[in-house]
């Protein structure tokens, strides 16, 4: 599986967008970018995947650059409770294998008011 | 989705024991993992929990300290052997609906060995 390279920290200003950057420059055609946060002491909670395409849901936007070598996780309103580790996460997706889903050591988001 | 429990959600235990872990999820899925979350550390994958035959274990987990069962698509049970203060980590559950789904988690159960 391809290997991910994030940030170990970043921090944003309540109310402003947050942008974390993830590098997987090895990633192959059959893989998709996935990312999950996980609030403390919580189980990790899915946040959204792509392919190719950009994609947006109610949580954040995905961009994922032409060559996707790299992508950027858009929260476009922070607020406190976004306060946590964010994962970025490659991850194969043929029928047969399903693909594993493992974790490299994320992104600690800190919202400060 | 897919809505997980956990039993216990935490525990402390003496060195030496062992502990089941019980994870139960509220539809049928075709896929459940377990993960081990040591203390300020990301998540490992333990295992492939597979309904009706044996786990498939990653690399640095064997069956015999962390046996596995799953007797059908809703429900599967960790055990950790045993135990040592190493040990003491948070154990997640996570599971697909489908191998293309996306995975969910159990809140994970909180291990203390003393």
């Amino acid at each position: 599986d391809a290997k991910t390279t994030q940030p170990p920290s970043m921090d944003c200003a309540e109310g402003r967008a947050a942008n974390l950057p993830c590098n997987h420059s090895t990633i192959s055609g059959n893989e998709y970018v996935y990312w999950y946060r996980q609030i403390h002491s919580q189980g990790p909670q899915y946040i959204i995947h792509g392919l190719k395409n950009n994609e947006t849901n109610e949580m954040a936007s995905l961009i994922i650059t032409e060559d996707r070598k790299s992508s950027t996780l858009i929260l476009p309103h922070a607020t406190l409770r976004d306060t946590a580790v964010y994962y970025c996460i490659v991850r194969p997706t043929s029928y047969n294998q399903g693909g594993k889903l493992i974790f490299g050591q994320g992104t600690e988001l800190s919202v400060k008011p | 989705s897919a809505v997980i429990s956990q039993k216990p959600s935490r525990d402390i235990c003496q060195r030496g024991t062992s502990l089941t872990i019980q994870c139960q999820v509220d539809s049928q899925v075709t896929m459940m993992f377990w993960y081990r979350q040591q203390p300020g550390q990301s998540l490992t994958l333990i295992a492939t929990a597979n309904q009706g035959s044996e786990a498939t274990y990653e690399s640095g987990f064997v069956i015999d300290k962390f046996p596995i069962s799953r007797p059908n698509l809703t429900f599967s049970t960790l055990t950790v052997s045993n135990m040592s203060p190493e040990d003491s980590s948070i154990y997640l559950c996570s599971v697909r609906i489908s191998p293309q789904s996306e995975q969910y988690f159990g809140p994970g159960t909180r291990l203390t060995v003393t």
